[in-house]
């Protein structure tokens, strides 16, 4: 079956550390999305990419950098820059014409800074 | 000092009974509508979306009413069931049409 699978599921920094953070998906999908969401905030987008090799900055995205060099693959690295990185992170996707499919969303990380 | 975190709305509904939930957007120019549902530590999942040509659009116990008046969104779930408990987002998509925002979500809890 086709889906989006996000590791790890539960993932502790030391501060000061970078961590990455992988989202795999094998739907065909072009564009590929990374969000962050915090208790009882909506989901606020960090990076986006709507091709291979190519990606745009959300609108939270100091911290972080991501990378597009496989369609099925965009990794999201969380670095030391980011001064609160204690989150819930999910990665989307979607064919080219948002109108009509939506996103499909991974099962989430949770990121936790200790 | 003390951060006090953000609370989500809340609705608790006894089993059976039918759930409204309500959203509200704020760009006029938004033409694609979705409903999420999110269990707790997982990803969302595609309920039932609707187009800014349409004003009721009706999935298997769910309707979704769009007012393009007052940008009102609302989601009825019909018979609420125990695993009807879960957050619940709207999203639109509004120009250029490149991402999906979010609301902050609504909690669901049924009550057996």
């Amino acid at each position: 079956d086709g889906g989006i699978t996000q590791s790890p599921k539960y993932l502790f920094r030391k501060e000061g550390q970078n961590v990455t953070l992988s989202c795999e998906q094998n739907l065909n999908h072009d564009a590929m999305y990374w969000y962050r969401q915090d208790p009882g905030q909506g989901l606020r987008l960090i990076y986006y990419s709507q091709i291979v090799n190519d990606f745009q900055k959300g609108d939270i995205a100091e911290g972080y950098s991501v990378s597009r060099e496989k369609k099925e693959s965009f990794p999201l690295t969380v670095t030391s820059a980011q001064k609160n990185p204690t989150a819930f992170y999910l990665c989307a996707s979607t064919k080219g014409d948002r109108r009509f499919y939506g996103y499909t969303f991974g099962s989430g990380t949770r990121l936790t800074v200790v | 000092g003390e951060s006090v975190g953000l609370h989500l709305p809340t609705l608790s509904v006894q089993e059976g009974d039918n759930s409204i939930i309500n959203c509200a957007y704020s760009n006029s120019a938004s033409d694609y509508f979705i409903w999420y549902k999110q269990e707790s530590g997982k990803g969302p999942q595609f309920i039932i979306d609707i187009r800014s040509n349409m004003d009721k659009r009706q999935g298997q116990r769910v309707t979704v009413l769009l007012n393009k008046t007052v940008k009102h969104l609302s989601l009825q779930i019909a018979a609420t069931q125990p695993g009807d408990s879960a957050v619940y987002f709207c999203a639109d998509l509004r120009p250029p049409g490149n991402q999906f925002y979010f609301g902050t979500g609504t909690s669901l809890t049924v009550i057996p």
